[in-house]
């Protein structure tokens, strides 16, 4: 029974567009969300994070959207670049400071 | 270096042994993670460890998987008895005490049963 679920498990962009990752998740006690960045032979890094009472965080070019009726959120990177290349998992948690549940991952591409 | 340091990197090893996986959390962190992902799959929780509370043991797939933090610090992930399907990249991650959520993650050990 996977809680969070990220259904595309690859994204091609082309350089300078939009990438858009999604997320979807079904435990309605989740009220922390994380995204992180893996690159190959590295552990995960956190990358933004969003609290159940906002609906939008912005960092640079990383926005993380967060549609609580729909248990959906989403990762925004604009523009993309070669170097944002890497695994992007989302993760939620039942309050910030508890253990993480991550979703399968989605592999982004930027071509230049 | 200051991050998450785990040993080793690799690990090749024949179905039945046992291996042991260590993790060195970032200095101070209170809370200690192991994760493991499997080949093409997201990443599945194992142990976590808050302090000097009993650690949460509800990710750990069978009782072959054993985990301690000594002196809350150091902890090792036990495997008994590998099998084929425990082949994985083990991660431990560390946190500390006011925690935002944030995962420290070192880049984990790759086990590989044959």
């Amino acid at each position: 029974d996977q809680q969070v679920k990220q259904n595309s498990p690859s994204l091609s962009v082309q350089e300078g567009r939009i990438s858009i990752l999604n997320c979807d998740y079904t435990n309605s006690m989740f009220d922390y969300f994380l995204w992180y960045k893996k690159y190959p032979a590295e552990g995960p890094t956190f990358l933004i994070s969003i609290s159940s009472i906002k609906d939008k965080n912005e960092d640079g070019r990383f926005t993380v959207f967060l549609n609580k009726s729909a248990k959906h959120l989403s990762l925004h990177i604009v523009p993309s670049q070669p170097g944002d290349s890497a695994v992007y998992f989302c993760a939620a948690s039942p309050n910030a400071g508890n253990m993480l549940t991550f979703g399968g991952g989605t592999r982004l591409m930027v071509k230049p | 270096g200051a991050g998450v340091s785990q040993s080793p990197s690799n690990k090749v090893t024949e179905k039945g042994k046992d291996v042991e996986l260590r993790c060195d959390p970032i200095s101070g962190h209170t809370a200690l993670y192991w994760y493991r992902q499997s080949l093409g799959q997201g990443l599945e929780f194992l142990i976590y460890f808050q302090g000097n509370s009993a650690p949460d043991k509800s990710g750990l797939p069978s009782d072959r998987f054993s985990a301690e933090r000594t002196g809350g610090s150091v902890s090792t992930l036990t495997i008994q008895r590998t099998q084929q399907e425990d082949s994985a990249v083990y991660l431990c991650a560390s946190s500390p005490h006011i925690n935002t959520g944030e995962l420290f993650f070192g880049e984990g050990s790759r086990l590989t049963v044959l």
